[in-house]
């Protein structure tokens, strides 16, 4: 069965510097993979997606990720955070059909002044 | 009105009370879901509609009832909840041809 784990309940991270949210995932083949933000009290936003092709994506808000097969990852960063950013991030795997789409527990963003 | 709504935004009840929650997809999509975001614990997936037929019922209590009687609309029916039923409750759209999901803000839940 598929799943995805998020190692980081929690990262702080200072205005202006980098970021990189680590995603695994297990999946018995090629997985579609996709990147969700959530701001307090609100649904699961799109940030970005991969199905196949180019392993280095770029989605909304200033985002990339980069799929690694023999890693099994697909990590989100962000050159430069801003405090907007602070959020929960949810990382997520699924399939053709969409049945059975898996999240990850999530991350919880705190981006300090 | 764009993307996936969902009303009520907030909701209260007893457990002796009946209620439902909407949903509503303004993006010509043609597959819904229902979803609960508990604390400290992964999305769960609890139903799927698939061209207004449930394809997907991942051992939900029968005190959640869903129903979808189009495409665009989806509806989850709460009676005799229990508090561990408190809870936001997504709901989300798809093409069934395409894997990404697009979500409403919820409906936060309380059961007391």
């Amino acid at each position: 069965a598929q799943s995805v784990t998020q190692p980081d309940i929690h990262i702080t991270v200072s205005e202006g510097a980098s970021l990189e949210l680590r995603c695994n995932y297990s999946y018995g083949a090629t997985p579609y993979l996709f990147w969700y933000v959530q701001s307090p009290g609100q649904g699961l936003q799109l940030l970005l997606k991969y199905f196949s092709g180019d392993t280095l994506v770029q989605g909304i808000k200033g985002f990339e990720a980069e799929f690694k097969r023999s890693q099994s990852s697909f990590n989100l960063r962000k050159p430069s955070v801003h405090w907007s950013d602070a959020a929960e991030y949810f990382c997520a795997v699924g399939s053709y059909n969409n049945n059975d789409m898996r999240f990850g527990a999530g991350t919880r963003l705190t981006v300090k002044p | 009105e764009t993307g996936v709504t969902q009303t009520p935004r907030h909701l209260v009840m007893g457990m002796t009370n009946k209620k439902s929650l909407k949903c509503e997809q303004h993006l010509g999509h043609n597959a819904m879901y229902w979803y609960k975001q508990s604390a400290k614990k992964p999305l769960e997936l609890m139903f799927v509609y698939n061209f207004k037929e449930q394809t997907e019922n991942n051992s939900v209590p029968s005190r959640f009832s869903p129903e979808c009687p189009n495409s665009s609309h989806l509806f989850l029916h709460l009676h005799t909840l229990q508090p561990e039923d408190s809870a936001l409750y997504l709901c989300a759209s798809s093409q069934v041809s395409r894997a990404e999901q697009y979500f409403g803000p919820g409906t936060r839940l309380t059961v007391t």
